[in-house]
């Protein structure tokens, strides 16, 4: 099992451009997530899944918008990047059970 | 509005040592209470949990010791080594809720 794997590792964007962040899971977990890591600011939840098809928002939604078309894959769409979204993304996806499993990260600097 | 309060935001402890990291929650649904263990450039790892029908649980030289009336939990490392300089993130969350609340991490460094 390849675990929670994330796409793509490292990008550079200018502002204003946007991009997709790819989350795939082959645990077949239920539950699926989007962080937001910053320095001294923890893990912010952005958006989350309770399954395949739902969405909802988490407490830093803006600016951000995701899909869960298929369980196993969770994306993370930003329409217009701004400066302020340079940020270390992770996602983590879940069973019932309540422990997370995290993916590696994406690093996103916006210039 | 945070939920889980965690402190210290930083600690430095000598090999061997013993270091305490704290977290207070406010919401006495929750139900589960993990600890993850982050390591640069990687993401965050379940390192150990507990549920709040026990008051501690060890697994190696980790512990969590859990008081519910305080609503309070925190993780002892006991014999600290250099490899376990890492930040740690305490959470919470209620079962079937869907998401859990982090604290903000400990940055925690093991001196040789």
């Amino acid at each position: 099992n390849a675990g929670v794997t994330q796409t793509p590792k490292f990008r550079v964007l200018k502002t204003g451009q946007s991009m997709t962040l790819l989350c795939a899971q082959d645990m077949n977990h239920e539950y699926m997530y989007w962080y937001r890591q910053d320095p001294g600011m923890g893990l912010r939840l952005i958006h989350y899944s309770v399954g395949e098809g739902t969405t909802a928002k988490g407490e830093v939604p803006d600016g951000y918008n995701v899909s869960r078309l298929k369980k196993q894959n969770f994306l993370l769409g930003l329409e217009s990047a701004a400066p302020s979204q340079t940020s270390v993304y992770f996602c983590a996806s879940r069973t019932s059970q309540e422990t997370q499993y995290f993916g590696p990260g994406t690093r996103l600097l916006v210039l | 509005q945070q939920q889980v309060k965690q402190s210290p935001q930083s600690l430095i402890v000598q090999k061997g040592g013993i270091s305490i990291i704290n977290c207070a929650y406010e919401n006495t649904a929750f139900d589960y209470f993990p600890w993850y263990q982050q390591f640069p450039g990687k993401g965050p790892a379940l390192l150990i949990a507990i549920r709040p029908d026990v008051s501690e649980k060890k697994e190696g030289r980790f512990t969590i010791s859990f008081n519910k009336s305080a609503k309070q939990f925190s993780l002892h490392i006991m014999d600290s080594q250099p490899g376990d300089s890492a930040t740690y993130f305490c959470a919470a969350s209620q079962r079937n809720a869907g998401k859990s609340t982090f604290g903000d991490g400990t940055t925690l460094t093991v001196k040789p």
